[in-house]
């Protein structure tokens, strides 16, 4: 069964720091991984889709990375900035199915 | 090209009340998905329909949950004989067809059972 663990749960940073936030995932056999942005409140945003022969993603200050075989994959936030405060979700997609798995998320917070 | 729209935003119901959430996909798509939210848990994957038709509800509450997708109008997610323990953030994704590679969230409902 395949389960979606993301460290760590909380983390709270000065403006300006670059951000690592990890994922790992128990079965290696994926379609794609995905990683969500939630707003309190709100629905989620979808940033970046790795597909299971990729290695890595990028969207301008956003870069993610698969490692599969190792069942990891990080979410990079250069130079973070208070609107990026939010909750970061990563899901991955099994083979032949069509639904995600999410892992509980890491809520950041980026204070001036 | 409107997102994913779910309605209501908010609901309120009483022990006991049916709760009835609405789902409509993206223009073009025919594929839905729904997944709660329940407080300090992850999303977890309910049921996913075609139009007219079921194709996975291995997340799908045994009793009082129900989803439809008809030809015609949105997405019903109905909860029957809502408890406190539903009290969650309700979901909807859709995608334009079966394995295609990205799906579309919808801002949520929020369910309170009072």
């Amino acid at each position: 069964k395949q389960e979606v663990t993301q460290i760590p749960a909380a983390l709270s940073v000065p403006e300006g720091e670059n951000l690592v936030l990890n994922c790992s995932f128990t079965d290696s056999a994926i379609y794609n991984l995905q990683w969500f942005r939630q707003d309190p409140g709100k629905g989620l945003t979808s940033l970046l889709l790795i597909q299971s022969s990729q290695r890595e993603q990028t969207s301008g200050r956003l870069n993610a990375s698969l490692d599969k075989s190792s069942g990891r994959s990080t979410l990079y936030i250069a130079a973070s900035q208070p609107g990026d405060s939010a909750t970061y979700l990563c899901a991955v997609r099994p083979p032949n199915t069509d639904k995600l798995i999410f892992g509980t998320g890491t809520r950041l917070q980026v204070f001036p | 090209n409107a997102g994913v729209m779910q309605n209501p935003r908010h609901l309120v119901r009483r022990r006991g009340q049916e709760a009835r959430l609405r789902c409509s996909p993206m223009k073009g798509h025919s594929h839905v998905y729904w997944y709660r939210q329940l407080p300090e848990e992850g999303l977890k994957f309910m049921v996913y329909l075609q139009k007219e038709n079921i194709i996975d509800e291995s997340g799908m509450p045994k009793e009082r949950f129900s989803a439809e997708f008809p030809k015609e109008g949105p997405s019903i997610l109905r909860i029957q004989q809502v408890v406190r323990g539903d009290s969650a953030a309700y979901f909807c994704a859709s995608s334009s067809a079966q394995g295609a590679t990205e799906a579309f969230f919808g801002q949520g409902t929020r369910l309170t059972v009072v």
